[in-house]
């Protein structure tokens, strides 16, 4: 059974404070890795898509890595804007739902404090 | 603007009562999918349909039902077999994911259904 676990579940930072996000995960073969923000009683909005070990996506303050086992989210410099819950998600390769399904972690929520 | 609408935004069920919950995008994209959020939790799948007239189940499909009628529209039933469907609907589309090597799932911005 595919399982991702995002860590932590909730991180407080000061504004320009560095750090990361982490998205840990079993499955039947990587397809893709998958990260999202969602704002309050908002949708998840696209972020990235990982697809093999040692690629890395950047988009303004935010920098997607992945390993055989788990994705990072580094977040550098962050601002008051960028509070949100990040969510990580993986497609497998294999299994009765490969290709189709995504299976999503539980988030982790950043706030910015400025 | 393509996009993914959802209606309404906010929903009131009474026990016992069905509730649809709509789902329209012009994307142009094959598949559709409807997930649940519960607070503090992450997406769990209820439906999928990758194309029209077929659907499939998710990991939570007991007490719901979908139709997929049009490319553009997927429904989503709240039956009253649901017995804690309080909780935040998301639905998303993308292209077929076995035909492509990008298979972004785009969302909605999402129903929040309360049972009275």
């Amino acid at each position: 059974e595919d399982q991702v676990t995002q860590s932590p579940e909730a991180l407080r930072l000061q504004e320009g404070e560095s750090s990361s996000l982490n998205c840990s995960y079993t499955v039947s073969g990587l397809r893709g890795l998958f990260w999202y923000r969602q704002d309050p009683g908002k949708g998840p909005e696209f972020l990235f898509t990982l697809y093999s070990a040692g690629e890395e996506k950047e988009k303004e303050r935010l920098k997607a890595t992945l390993t055989k086992k788990e994705s990072f989210l580094h977040i550098t410099a962050p601002k008051p804007e960028d509070s949100a819950t990040y969510l990580c998600a993986v497609q497998a390769l294999y299994g009765n739902n490969a290709g189709n399904m995504l299976t999503f972690g539980g988030g982790t929520r950043l706030m910015v404090k400025p | 603007d393509g996009g993914i609408t959802q209606s309404p935004k906010y929903l009131f069920r009474k026990e016992g009562q069905n509730v649809t919950l709509s789902c329209e995008q012009n994307l142009n994209h094959d598949a559709m999918y409807w997930y649940r959020q519960d607070p503090g939790q992450g997406l769990r799948l209820i439906y999928y349909s990758q194309i029209v007239n077929d659907f499939q189940k998710g990991d939570i499909a007991e007490g719901y039902s979908v139709s997929r009628e049009k490319k553009e529209s997927f429904p989503l039933t709240v039956t009253s077999a649901q017995k804690n469907p309080t909780a935040f609907y998301l639905c998303a589309s993308s292209i077929v994911p076995a035909l492509a090597a990008y298979n972004e799932q785009f969302f909605g911005p999402g129903t929040r259904l309360t049972v009275l």
